[in-house]
């Protein structure tokens, strides 16, 4: 069965930097990609980015652009999303979710459990 | 961007009831040339993450009840629980993925009357 698996919660202190690691099973990574989605707390849903677990194409939400990078290792089948020069406001539960291979033109049909992030001095 | 808004910011609704969830996207996700809505639905219930019920707006995920249905074309789309369950009580999510950056509705949280 497909799974997601992320790594564990994060304390992080402002300007700091995270990296949140998501690790796929059950089905061909190359053949998908990753998207990764953002949640405030008591919040939506915030989209971030996609990055293609072919050739790591990447698509960066604009707002986060400069401050995010979406990598693979595909012989490991893993994501990694880093975001740097936290802000209190990054707070938020990350998701990884499956997406299409080439493109972001396509529904999130598995999702990782997610990883609490907190940024807090 | 293309912004999602859903409505009703909540709903509840009596067990064996109709509840209905609208969303209205600030401009058309559908696309000419496939006839496609590029328009999903998720429900996520509180500490879990989301679960795409929908998708191509009517397009029901494999495993999904029946009773979830999604309707709708260009801007204006409905997801509908035939008779609610007091497994449904969540949040539902209505999102584009026709154009980048990816965008969600604010949320409709569902409860029982």
């Amino acid at each position: 069965q497909v799974q997601l698996v992320q790594s564990g919660a994060e304390v992080k202190k402002p300007g700091a930097s995270v990296k949140v690691s998501c690790k796929a099973s059950g089905y061909t990574f190359t053949s998908y990609g990753i998207s990764w989605v953002r949640q405030a707390p008591g919040q939506g849903l915030e989209w971030m980015g996609w990055i293609s677990g072919n050739n790591g194409n990447t698509n960066y939400a604009q707002k986060l652009q400069g401050r995010v990078t979406m990598t693979t290792v595909t012989s490991t089948s893993t994501a990694y999303m880093e975001l740097r020069s936290l802000r209190s406001d990054d707070t938020a539960v990350f998701y990884c979710a499956r997406a299409p291979r080439t493109t972001i033109r396509g529904p999130l049909d598995y999702w990782g459990q997610g990883t609490r992030v907190t940024v807090s001095s | 961007d293309i912004v999602m808004t859903q409505s009703p910011d909540s709903l509840a609704v009596s067990l064996g009831e109709r509840a209905t969830i609208n969303c209205k996207s600030s401009q058309s996700v559908l696309y000419t040339s496939n006839n496609k809505n590029y328009l999903a639905w998720y429900q996520q219930k509180p500490g879990q993450p989301p679960k795409l019920l929908i998708y191509w707006a009517s397009t029901r995920e494999s495993g999904v009840p029946d009773r979830f249905s999604g309707s709708g074309s260009g801007t204006d789309f409905t997801l509908t629980i035939s008779s609610l369950q007091a497994e449904d009580v969540a949040v539902y999510y209505c999102q584009q993925y026709y154009n980048t950056p990816i965008t969600f509705g604010q949320g409709t949280r569902l409860e029982i009357k």
